[in-house]
């Protein structure tokens, strides 16, 4: 079935390095990619998406692309701020297999930033 | 425009009772699904709903089901309650598919002591 696998955390940064959380992907056909981010106490805020190779999904700074060739959707930020910490999951969604009509979520990482 | 509610926010039951969790979708969202979010198993779908009928259905056992109504609104109920059912339950809706995206709740916090 499809799968996500995301980089381990937590991942601890200081007030504007430079982000990169990474998420490879397993599934037939073309998926849809998704970030997420929950803040604490919260649900998912949708981040950015994706739904064909190539396209580039951004939002608040936060940029991803989707890699066919290599099954990735990493995220990206050039400049974190404190505000953005939070944990990131990264999911997909698949109308060519069993898993059509949900998302499938990798585990998470939790980014603390620190001033 | 509002957004996906939940009700209630906090819940604990006692082990053996069930329980009823509420869930109004965006409006002119008909697709609502529900997921479990646990810290050992992470997010996990439970099912989802379009137009009243249960479209797909994760991998739970049958103490856990749910419903939709003629207004997009939904329910799931899970029965029995177990200790391991602790965990936060969260709605999305999307307009259709979910192609574009969910819009998650905010989520209720179920413990089950």
């Amino acid at each position: 079935g499809d799968s996500v696998t995301q980089m381990e955390g937590p991942v601890t940064l200081s007030e504007e390095a430079f982000l990169t959380i990474n998420c490879t992907y397993t599934a037939t056909g073309y998926p849809s990619l998704f970030w997420y981010v929950q803040y604490p106490g919260e649900g998912l805020q949708l981040l950015l998406k994706a739904t064909k190779a190539d396209d580039k999904g951004s939002n608040k700074g936060f940029e991803a692309t989707y890699r066919k060739e290599t099954t990735s959707f990493h995220l990206e930020k050039g400049s974190v701020q404190v505000s953005d910490s939070a944990v990131y999951f990264c999911a997909l969604s698949n109308p060519h297999s069993g898993s059509a009509r949900q998302l499938t979520f990798g585990s998470g990482t939790q980014l603390t930033v620190l001033p | 425009k509002a957004g996906v509610t939940q009700t209630p926010r906090y819940l604990i039951k006692t082990r053996g009772q069930q329980v009823t969790l509420s869930c109004s979708p965006i409006s002119g969202h008909r697709s609502v699904s529900w997921y479990q979010q646990t810290p050992g198993q992470g997010l996990q779908f439970l099912f989802e709903y379009f137009s009243e009928t249960q479209r797909n259905k994760g991998n739970f056992p049958g103490r856990f089901s749910g419903r939709q109504f003629s207004n997009s609104r939904s329910e799931m109920n899970v029965s029995t309650l177990e200790l391991g059912d602790s965990a936060l339950y969260l709605c999305a809706s999307s307009r259709t598919d979910g192609g574009d995206g969910y819009t998650f709740g905010s989520g209720t916090r179920l413990t089950v002591v």
